[in-house]
């Protein structure tokens, strides 16, 4: 079974530029969900879809920032334009429960090798 | 709100010595806890985990207790190797997201 995969490994862009990154989940997992690590800090929450709506965006840090899982399967966050700020590792993760099972159950979330974001 | 500390790194040990990483956990309720690893160049894989209080996650020689009285999961190992060389995550879950710690770095020196 394929595991999480995202592309690109690795961006370089320069500020004010758009950039987009995806995020193919384990086939048949209802369940994506972005986390961002900034500089060597803790990884953070961004947002978590069901299928293709969005389940909860509370982290999403600004409207600069829009994910878009359209079909349900993968799912692209699209950052535009980029700051200095935005530097980090992006990492999607996906999971199988489906419905409102997952936000009682301890189950696993897969995780892809994330994206490595630098703005110049 | 939900949190979790975990303590800082870089750490670095000799091979086959005993290695503790501390976590501890601010949340309401009984989380899900977990510790997940990342080796050079992969992503994040989880490592072992607890769902209730006094439960013992192990995986790969770690183990980690659930330690509802001191709000605590931390990871040890008994005798590490150098392919433990990682950086290892302390998370719960809480409402199907992830809430992390800053993350410890081990290197281990043969």
């Amino acid at each position: 079974e394929a595991g999480v995969t995202q592309f690109p490994s690795h961006s370089v862009i320069e500020k004010g530029q758009t950039v987009t990154l995806r995020c193919d989940p384990i086939s048949g997992h209802d369940n994506l969900y972005w986390y961002r690590r900034v500089m060597g800090k803790e990884i953070k929450f961004l947002l978590h879809f069901v299928k293709e709506s969005k389940q909860d965006e509370s982290g999403m840090p600004n409207n600069r920032f829009l994910a878009e899982r359209t079909g349900g399967t993968y799912s692209t966050l699209k950052v535009q334009p980029a700051e200095l700020e935005d530097s980090g590792v992006y990492f999607c993760a996906s999971s199988q429960e489906r419905g409102g099972l997952n936000i009682l159950s301890g189950n696993e979330q897969f995780f892809g090798p994330g994206t490595r974001l630098t703005v110049l | 709100g939900n949190s979790v500390t975990q303590m800082e790194g870089p750490v670095t040990l000799s091979e086959e010595a005993f290695l503790t990483i501390n976590c501890t956990y601010t949340a309401t309720g009984y989380p899900s806890l977990f510790w997940y690893v990342q080796y050079p160049g992969e992503g994040l894989q989880l490592l072992l985990k607890a769902t209730k209080a006094d439960d013992k996650g192990s995986n790969k020689g770690f183990e980690a207790t659930y330690r509802k009285e001191t709000t605590s999961f931390h990871l040890e190992k008994g005798s590490v190797q150098v392919s433990d060389s990682a950086v290892y995550f302390c998370a719960l879950m809480k409402w199907g997201k992830l809430i992390f710690g800053q993350g410890t770095e081990l290197s281990v020196k043969p």
